[in-house]
């Protein structure tokens, strides 16, 4: 069965060096997100991404962070300078459509020090 | 805005037993679409049943089901005969018609006692 794979699984960075998070959404799906997940708290929205363009992204999506399909298969996201609240667990998704379920990654652990 | 409220950080149930979590939310919305989502110890995020509100009809899937009441924002999830392997975090979810993002609730955190 087709899932979301994202590299890396941990990653362990010093504060104010510049991350890639990695996804490769199913390969027939056309919307990508990007959320987040404080350790014991709710998960958040981060970015979408629909047509390579960015559809919609929230409040904490400032300038540091952007988002790319540099070829067919990947979806990245990175966070240019990071911060110690940056540590969480970053999961993608992806779906084939609107309003449908959406498929998550297992999730990259980052930890800022 | 829309919010998602899961007022019930923890719930425990016995094997074989039936437990309910519920879900409130908030929307001036007619069109929408909700989701439950389980999340286990491996952190994976996986859909459990989804709900179009459309729909009068609740959803079910296997031994997940729902109590879906539009006119009081309500979605529940009641789970039958609780197996161990259901331990683990539930979240709410809410995506409006034609927007682009999950709106989570803060998550319901089931212990099975066998």
């Amino acid at each position: 069965e087709p899932e979301v794979t994202q590299t890396p699984s941990h990653q362990v960075t010093q504060m104010g060096q510049e991350v890639i998070l990695r996804c490769v959404p199913i390969s027939n799906h056309l919307y990508f997100y990007w959320y987040r997940q404080i350790l014991g708290q709710k998960v958040e929205f981060l970015v979408s991404f629909y047509n390579n363009e960015i559809s919609e992204k929230s409040e904490i999506f400032d300038d540091q962070f952007s988002v790319e399909r540099p070829d067919g298969s990947n979806f990245t996201l990175k966070i240019r300078s990071t911060k110690l609240e940056d540590s969480a667990m970053y999961f993608c998704a992806s779906t084939p459509r609107l309003n449908n379920e959406q498929f998550f990654g297992p999730g990259t652990r980052l930890t800022v020090l | 805005a829309q919010t998602v409220t899961q007022s019930q950080p923890e719930m425990s149930v016995q094997e074989a037993e039936t437990v309910t979590l519920s879900c409130t939310y908030d929307t001036s919305e007619s069109d929408y679409y909700l989701f439950w989502y389980k999340q286990p110890p491996s952190r994976q995020m996986i859909l459990v049943i989804r709900q179009e509100a459309y729909k009068q009809q609740n959803a079910t899937e296997n031994r997940f089901s729902v109590n879906f009441q539009k006119a009081a924002k309500s979605f529940s999830l009641k789970i039958s005969d609780s197996q161990l392997g259901d331990a683990a975090m539930y979240f709410c979810a809410f995506d409006m018609d034609s927007n682009y993002q999950l709106i989570w609730g803060a998550g319901t955190k089931l212990i099975i006692k066998p």
